[in-house]
């Protein structure tokens, strides 16, 4: 399966700044998707993302907000844009299907906004 | 978006005690089932992926059961160990969009 990098690996952030999440994998692959954790909830998609197209954006999330890039096969970038403490979560990015295989993540970005 | 529900929420066990989370989902669009082990800092790690009402899989101490009629899983530790220590995530698929549950954080106690 593949290995996904994930950095940064956790960050504090003031309110109001911009955070890039990087996610680089070993191999190339068609999809890459994007998930938050808030305390207490459950891993929620934010996004999926293609190569070459724009990304497409769960109901409640939205694109200035959660810009995300994806220049490549085995790169894409997250950014969480004006951030505010409700921000504060476990980003994670995964590629995989939800078919048998299921997903395989990067290793988190634990990000406290204050 | 499709109600996933693990219990507990959390559990802390002595070393050597076995136990066991739930988790709970839609009966119907059922496609898989997956468990994943989570430890701070790590990647969530693939456990199992179930398919088939009564499918039984198993890892070294770790155990799992589906009931995809009634919509349950089952995950079992047998001799917990300290490195067991983890959140625990079921995830439902439907084939084309995954449901993760708010998982079971499991702490063993030496």
């Amino acid at each position: 399966s593949a290995v996904i990098s994930q950095k940064p690996s956790r960050d504090i952030c003031q309110r109001g700044t911009s955070l890039t999440i990087q996610c680089q994998v070993d191999s190339q692959v068609t999809m890459m998707f994007w998930y938050r954790q808030q305390p207490g909830q459950s891993l929620t998609l934010i996004a999926t993302a293609n190569q070459g197209s724009e990304a497409t954006y769960e109901s409640g999330f939205v694109i200035d907000k959660f810009p995300i890039s994806r220049p490549n096969l085995t790169f894409s970038t997250l950014t969480v844009s004006n951030m505010s403490p409700e921000d504060s979560s476990i980003y994670l990015c995964s590629v995989g299907t939800a078919a048998n295989y299921g997903y395989t993540f990067g290793s988190g970005t634990r990000l406290t906004v204050v | 978006i499709l109600n996933v529900e693990q219990s507990p929420q959390s559990l802390h066990v002595q070393e050597g005690d076995s136990t066991n989370f739930t988790c709970s989902f839609p009966s119907s669009n059922f496609y898989a089932l997956h468990w994943y082990r989570w430890e701070t800092a790590k990647s969530p790690e693939a456990l199992f992926v179930m398919t088939l009402n009564g499918d039984e899989k198993k890892k070294g101490r770790i155990s799992a059961t589906l009931n995809t009629k009634e919509g349950y899983s089952y995950l079992y530790i047998k001799g917990s160990q300290p490195e067991d220590s983890a959140t625990y995530l079921c995830a439902f698929s439907t084939g084309n969009q995954f449901y993760f549950g708010t998982g079971t954080s499991l702490t063993v106690i030496p």
